[in-house]
């Protein structure tokens, strides 16, 4: 059973471009929301977090966009350059217990053309 | 200051061998917890491990075992090793007090099984 659903698989934006990551969740007791970015051969690094009481949260190019009540959350990424072509990962945490085990969705490949 | 350090960075394993990868925290981080990272998936919750005790385990195998040491650094076993237990194994290390808000993750040990 897969809690947090991530859309698209893959994603290919031109330089310059917006490139948004939409992710979706169920479990209602999730209440802290991580996205990390992984290159190849690394781990996975903490890019912008947000937490429910919030509808959005902006830093530098990267902002969340969180809507509580349908569940869902995304990444938006303002004049997309080559070098944020990673793989993005959206991630929940829940409240109370299990409270410190990220639970990921399965990624978003982005590619950023020249 | 050093980043969540793990070894060793690439192994190759027989099935049915066992296998131990470790992990350092960076310092001052108290807490380990260990990762499964599928090829093309996001990471998976195996283990965390708070002050050399348990604190909580996913939905995996009994073949998986962990500790933490008086030091924080923790190790990760797996016996009877099978195919699918071909992955990037991730540590992450937080401090005491950011608690899930502070997750590092290290490169992690590319374990491949044949």
């Amino acid at each position: 059973q897969q809690q947090v659903k991530q859309s698209p698989q893959s994603l290919i934006v031109q330089k310059g471009g917006i490139s948004i990551i939409n992710c979706a969740y169920e479990n209602t007791a999730f209440d802290y929301f991580p996205w990390y970015q992984q290159f190849p051969g690394k781990g996975p690094a903490l890019l912008i977090a947000i937490r429910p009481d919030v509808s959005e949260k902006k830093e530098g190019r990267f902002t969340i966009s969180f809507n509580k009540s349908a569940k869902q959350f995304s990444l938006h990424i303002m004049d997309s350059q080559p070098g944020d072509s990673a793989t993005y990962f959206c991630a929940a945490i829940p409240s109370g217990a299990g409270s410190y085990q990220l639970t990921f969705g399965k990624g978003t490949k982005l590619s950023v053309i020249p | 200051d050093a980043g969540v350090t793990q070894s060793p960075t690439h192994l190759i394993k027989t099935r049915g061998q066992h296998v131990t990868l470790r992990c350092s925290p960076i310092s001052g981080h108290k807490s380990v917890s260990w990762y499964q990272q599928v090829l093309g998936q996001g990471p998976q919750f195996i283990f965390q491990y708070y002050e050399k005790e348990e604190r909580g385990r996913g939905n995996f195998p009994d073949r998986f075992s962990a500790r933490q040491f008086p030091n924080y650094s923790s190790e990760l076993n797996v016996n009877a090793l099978l195919l699918g237990d071909s992955a990037l194994y991730l540590c992450a290390s937080s401090p005491p007090m950011r608690g899930r808000s502070g997750y590092t993750f290290g490169s992690g040990t590319r374990l491949t099984v044949v």
